[in-house]
């Protein structure tokens, strides 16, 4: 099985800051890995698809990057409205799998 | 505007079983892939079960093999989840979600209901 790390696990960073998360999967995934933003109490919400394409509407501070095994998340510069848990999620169809990271809890410094 | 829509929680007795289901709108139902994600309190995501866009292909988390059945009925545009021999640890938010593009499995999850929460205690 394909295993997720996140880090760092939270963060606190003032309004207008870069804010930078990774994801690392325990074997190669290519560029299957997707990105969501969790707020308190609600659904998860689709960031961005295949590591790097930004899904329709999200605003486009929000980037990510990366192949293989290493993946970056990156919020170019931090709005309130951010504040959220980040998940990335990789998947694979040969066996089939959806695997999600521990989550990265980004505050308000 | 795509809406997910899952019902069917509540409090259940270990060992009991449960069907959720997810009626979906504002898109083809039939051409898209489904799965069902959980998230226990406090805790993160864990995909659990998804289904081929024409129901003809159902997959499951490992660890949850032999308990779920996963379907569909596109007439209806719902998806569903039976689960058996409920154990404390199943007790989390269940969501269902859409997959991103039609017919393919392994993809991301666009749209994703409000969930449904079960809580199995005694």
């Amino acid at each position: 099985d394909i295993q997720m790390t996140q880090s760092p696990s939270s963060l606190s960073a003032s309004v207008g800051d870069r804010v930078t998360i990774t994801c690392q999967a325990s074997h190669d995934i290519s560029k299957y890995l997707n990105w969501y933003q969790q707020k308190p109490g609600k659904a998860p919400k689709l960031l961005i698809y295949d590591a790097s394409n930004l899904e329709t509407g999200v605003p486009s501070r929000f980037s990510g990057s990366g192949s293989g095994t290493d993946f970056t998340f990156t919020i170019s510069s931090l709005e309130p409205e951010d504040i959220a848990t980040y998940y990335c999620q990789q998947y694979d169809n040969l066996p089939i799998s959806f695997t999600f990271g521990p989550g990265t809890k980004v505050d308000i410094k | 505007e795509v809406q997910l829509l899952e019902s069917g929680g509540g409090l259940l007795q270990p060992g009991g079983s449960v069907r959720l289901s997810c009626t979906a709108s504002g898109f083809t139902f039939s051409s898209y892939a489904m799965s069902w994600v959980r998230q226990a309190p406090g805790k993160g995501l864990e995909w659990v079960s998804g289904i081929s866009a024409s129901g003809g292909s159902a997959y499951y988390a490992d660890a949850l093999k032999g308990r779920l059945t996963v379907s569909r009925d596109s007439s209806k545009n719902t998806l569903y989840l039976q689960m058996n021999s409920l154990r404390a640890e199943d007790t989390a938010v269940y969501y269902c979600a859409k997959n991103r593009q039609p017919y393919l499995f392994g993809d991301a999850f666009d749209f994703w209901g409000q969930g449904t929460m079960v809580t199995v205690s005694s």
